[in-house]
C-alpha cells in the first residue's frame, strides 16, 4: 500500500528552526486532514498535531503544522535537545479506506 | 485522564493465533471509533484495522497485510476492542497500538503504550 513521503533524517542546532516535510496524494492529504506524532525510543507516539494544524494541550506552541495541496510541513522553533525524536505524518486515505503514514523523520539536534 | 492499555500479546510460532485487548477508560467510549496499528522492530508505523462507533455503524477496515487473517471487535459495555491475530507469520512481529479518535469531534487520538507480538517460525 502507498503511504506518505518523509525524508528519512533532518538535523538542527538548539534554538534554531527546523522544517519536516510530508508528500502525499489528492486520496490522502489532498482530502483530508493530517495529523503529526513523535515518538521517542521504546515508547508509544505522541500525538503532536490533529487537524493539519491543531496542537493538543500541552503541546509547546513551538510546534506548528500546516497543509498545502497535497503536501504537509511540520516547523519546529527554538529547537531543543529533547526534540531528538522520530517524527511521523499520517493522513485517512480514501482510496485505501485507511490510514497511510509517512516512514518517518528521525530529528537530529546537533 | 484518557488511558488505552493493550495486553495479549507474546511469543507464538508461524501460523498460531493470539488476540490482542485494548481496554478504554476516562472517556464516552460509545462516542469514538479504534483504530488498531502496529511497528515491526526498526521499522515506521503501519495502520492495520479500525472499526467504527456504534453511532456510525461499527464500520470495518483492514489493511491488505492483514485482510482475511485479522479480526478487530469491539465490546462497548466492556469499553473494549479486541483484535484476534489468525495464521501469524514472521513479518507479524511488532508491537501494536490501539489508538482511539472521536468519530465527529475534531481532537486528537489517544494511544496505549502497545503489547509486543513475535512470531517465531
Amino acid at each position: 500500500q502507498s503511504g506518505l513521503s518523509q525524508p528519512p533524517s533532518a538535523s538542527g542546532t538548539p534554538g534554531r528552526s527546523v522544517t519536516i516535510s510530508c508528500s502525499g496524494r489528492y486520496s490522502n492529504i489532498g482530502s483530508n486532514s493530517v495529523s503529526w506524532y513523535q515518538q521517542f525510543p521504546g515508547t508509544a507516539p505522541k500525538p503532536l498535531i490533529f487537524g493539519s494544524d491543531q496542537r493538543p494541550s500541552g503541546v509547546p506552541d513551538r510546534f506548528s503544522a500546516s497543509k498545502s495541496g497535497t503536501s504537509a510541513s511540520l516547523s519546529i522553533s527554538g529547537l531543543q535537545s529533547e526534540d531528538e525524536a522520530d517524527y511521523y505524518c499520517s493522513a485517512w486515505d480514501d482510496s485505501l479506506n485507511g490510514w497511510v503514514f509517512g516512514g518517518g523523520t528521525k530529528l537530529t539536534v546537533l | 485522564q484518557v488511558q488505552l492499555v493493550e495486553s495479549g500479546g507474546g511469543l507464538v510460532k508461524a501460523g498460531g493465533s493470539l488476540r490482542l485487548s485494548c481496554a478504554v477508560s476516562g472517556l464516552n467510549f460509545r462516542d469514538y471509533y479504534t483504530r488498531w496499528i502496529r511497528q515491526a522492530p526498526g521499522k515506521g508505523l503501519e495502520w492495520i484495522a479500525f472499526i467504527g462507533s456504534p453511532g456510525l455503524g461499527k464500520t470495518i477496515y483492514y489493511s491488505d497485510s492483514v485482510k482475511g487473517r485479522f479480526t478487530i471487535s469491539r465490546d462497548d459495555a466492556r469499553k473494549s476492542v479486541f483484535l484476534q491475530l489468525n495464521s501469524l507469520r514472521d513479518d507479524d512481529t511488532a508491537i501494536y497500538y490501539c489508538s482511539t479518535h472521536h468519530s465527529t469531534l475534531p481532537s486528537e487520538d489517544h494511544w496505549g503504550q502497545g503489547t509486543q507480538v513475535t512470531v517465531s517460525s
